[in-house]
């Protein structure tokens, strides 16, 4: 099952930088898009979703933007902090065929360092 | 900030043994899901529960898998007669009324089949 995709195993960055996170999707039905963060020996933790006639959500540090036509998301983190270290995962679903089956890429451990 | 609620945290169990896997979801949530993965794999629909019924399940719940609200609280997976490859972290998550909103996770039961 290859329908959400996070190309990139892990991403190191400073604090104060931002950190992109990237996410690709292969089923164009797909109409809702969320980011997951994952500390160690914890379930993942909601962060911040977009739904698909939106191209960008903002909230505090977070921000999602989806580009429909590449499917394509990215999650921006601005600025960094060493407390983002986790593992990001993307999720969608398909609003109009199911209640609620989240399709999760593998994820990307983000590494933020002093 | 209320939380959905997983046990036991850890789960050992011969081959071929029961197991029941226990959610409190979130108390206001009326829809319930289970996710598991495998280490080193992706996160994974097991299935979604709604109105005391099974909404959908994926190819990966199959007969020897149950789901059950027994109580106005609680949320189980049964598995029947475990395999090897039933090995997995086991994430319950439940969501409020309405496709867009998000699923909220619990830690999850690493279960380990001997």
């Amino acid at each position: 099952d290859q329908q959400v995709k996070q190309n990139s195993p892990s991403l190191s960055v400073q604090e104060g930088r931002i950190s992109i996170l990237n996410c690709d999707y292969t089923n164009s039905m797909f109409d809702y898009f969320l980011w997951y963060k994952k500390y160690p020996a914890e379930g993942p933790t909601f962060l911040i979703s977009i739904s698909s006639i939106k191209d960008k959500n903002e909230d505090g540090r977070f921000t999602v933007f989806l580009n429909k036509s590449a499917k394509h998301l990215s999650l921006h983190i601005v600025p960094s902090q060493p407390g983002d270290s986790a593992v990001y995962f993307c999720a969608a679903f398909d609003r109009g065929s199911t209640l609620g089956r989240l399709y999760f890429g593998r994820g990307t451990q983000l590494t933020v360092w002093p | 900030e209320p939380e959905v609620t997983q046990t036991p945290s850890h789960q050992v169990t011969q081959m071929g043994q029961e197991v029941i896997l226990r959610c409190v979801p979130i108390s206001n949530h009326l829809y319930f899901y289970w996710y598991r993965q495998i280490l080193g794999q992706k996160v994974e629909f097991l299935v979604s529960f709604y109105n005391n019924e099974i909404s959908e399940k994926s190819e990966i719940f199959d007969d020897q898998f149950s789901v059950e609200r027994p109580d106005g609280s609680n949320f189980t997976l049964k598995i029947r007669s475990t395999k090897l490859e039933d090995s997995a972290m086991y994430f319950c998550a439940s969501s409020e009324v309405g496709l867009s909103q998000p699923q909220h996770f619990g830690d999850g039961t690493r279960l380990s089949i001997l």
